[in-house]
Order: C-alpha cells, then structure tokens, then sequence
C-alpha cells in the first residue's frame, strides 16, 4: 500500500527554528508537495521537490532524497503566525497525489 | 471573486435531507477535486474532474454525487448521509491532471464544514 509519514504534532520557540520530516512509500513518485493549513482555513501551497536536494523559499526550506523515500521541511526564524498543520503529499506514478495527515506545529512565545 | 469559492461555508443536514456543495475557480484551470478531510486523517481524494470529465472516483458512496457542468463550477450533490460523513470537505482546482509540471499544485477553496445529525 501507499503510506506517507509524519509527525502528528510538534512545538517550538519563537524565533527558532524547526524541522518537519516526512517520509514516504508510494507507488512511484513524481514529485513531493508541502502544503500549510492554518486552522479553518484552506490547505496553501509551500513547496514542491522533485529532484534530490534542498530549495530554498525564504524562511521556509524543503529538502528532498528519493533514495530514501524523505522529505523535510525546514522553518527559519519561527513566527507566531507559522502556528499551523503542515501537509506531506506525494504525485504517485498515475500522477495522484497521496496525502500525509500533517503535523500540528505549535509556537510558543 | 478570485481563487477557489466554496458555498456553503458551515452546513447541518439531517439524515434524510438532499444539499448540494458549491464549488467555483476564477483561475482558469481545467480540473477540479473534492476532498474530505476528517480530524487527524490525510485528505482523502473523493472525486477528479479534468476537462469536465470525470476521471477518478475513489470507492465514494452513492450517497455523493459530484457534478461539472464546466471547468469553472463543481457541486456535490448529498442525499440520506450519515453522522460519519461530518467532516470538511475541500474543492481544489489546478491546472490540468495530466501529471506534467508547472501547474499540478492545487489550490484550495475555503472548504464547507458538514454536520449530519
């Protein structure tokens, strides 16, 4: 079966920073998504990796290695507004994307 | 309007009531989803309109029956749910479902938050 993994929740400094990982087993793969969902709200788009390595976006970091079916991603200088579930999905081989449940990242002042 | 709008935002239905959820793109993309999302599970794929064409149907219940009238509009029409079925449920939209990048990531509406009683 298809299986992604990541932590159920998380919590970290203001100002801080913090590493979310993910971990996958897919039926092929053509690409990893990072998606933010704040509370009620819609899933937002952060990042996407398809080859092995880091991408840099600002604050935010993802990392990604095929060989080991991994992703992180990487949040810098932690923000209260960064409050929120982060969502691992992975594009399988008939391009449909296999979701994470997301982790629950919670700032503490 | 931009983005993806979803109608209702917050429904309660009883058992035996008929809705239907709206969903609407102003991004000029070709296909639409919806999704559930249920507390502390993954977003579980329900339906995947490409071109106005249904191409996926994930083992949904009759109970839920997607319609698309064209690229831009999406309903789910509900009928005889039950309690579990309470849960969020989110259109999203992209570029096409033909796999190739750019334009897979999808965006998502605001969701409508469903209540069976």
């Amino acid at each position: 079966g298809q299986n992604i993994d990541q932590p159920t929740e998380m919590t970290a400094t203001e100002g801080a920073i913090v590493q979310i990982n993910c971990t996958y087993q897919t039926s092929g793969f053509n690409g990893l998504f990072w998606y933010q969902q704040h509370a009620g709200e819609a899933p937002t788009f952060l990042s996407y990796n398809v080859l092995d390595g880091l991408e840099e976006k600002g604050r935010f970091s993802s990392f990604l290695s095929r060989s080991k079916g991994y992703s992180y991603l990487l949040l810098k200088e932690l923000q209260m507004k960064d409050s929120a579930s982060y969502l691992c999905a992975v594009l399988d081989s008939n391009y449909q994307l296999i979701w994470g449940a997301g982790t629950k990242l919670i700032i503490k002042p | 309007e931009t983005g993806v709008t979803q109608t209702p935002r917050h429904l309660v239905m009883g058992m035996t009531n008929k809705k239907s959820l709206k969903c609407e793109q102003h991004l000029g993309h070709n296909a639409m989803y919806w999704y559930k999302q249920s507390a502390k599970k993954p977003l579980e794929l329900m339906f995947v309109y490409n071109f106005k064409e249904q191409t996926e149907n994930n083992s949904v219940p009759s109970r839920f029956s997607p319609e698309c009238p064209n690229s831009s509009h999406l309903f789910l029409h509900l009928h005889t749910l039950q309690p579990e079925d309470s849960a969020l449920y989110l259109c999203a939209s992209s570029q096409d479902n033909s796999g190739g990048l750019p334009g897979y990531e999808q965006y998502f509406g605001p969701g409508t938050r469903l209540t069976v009683t």
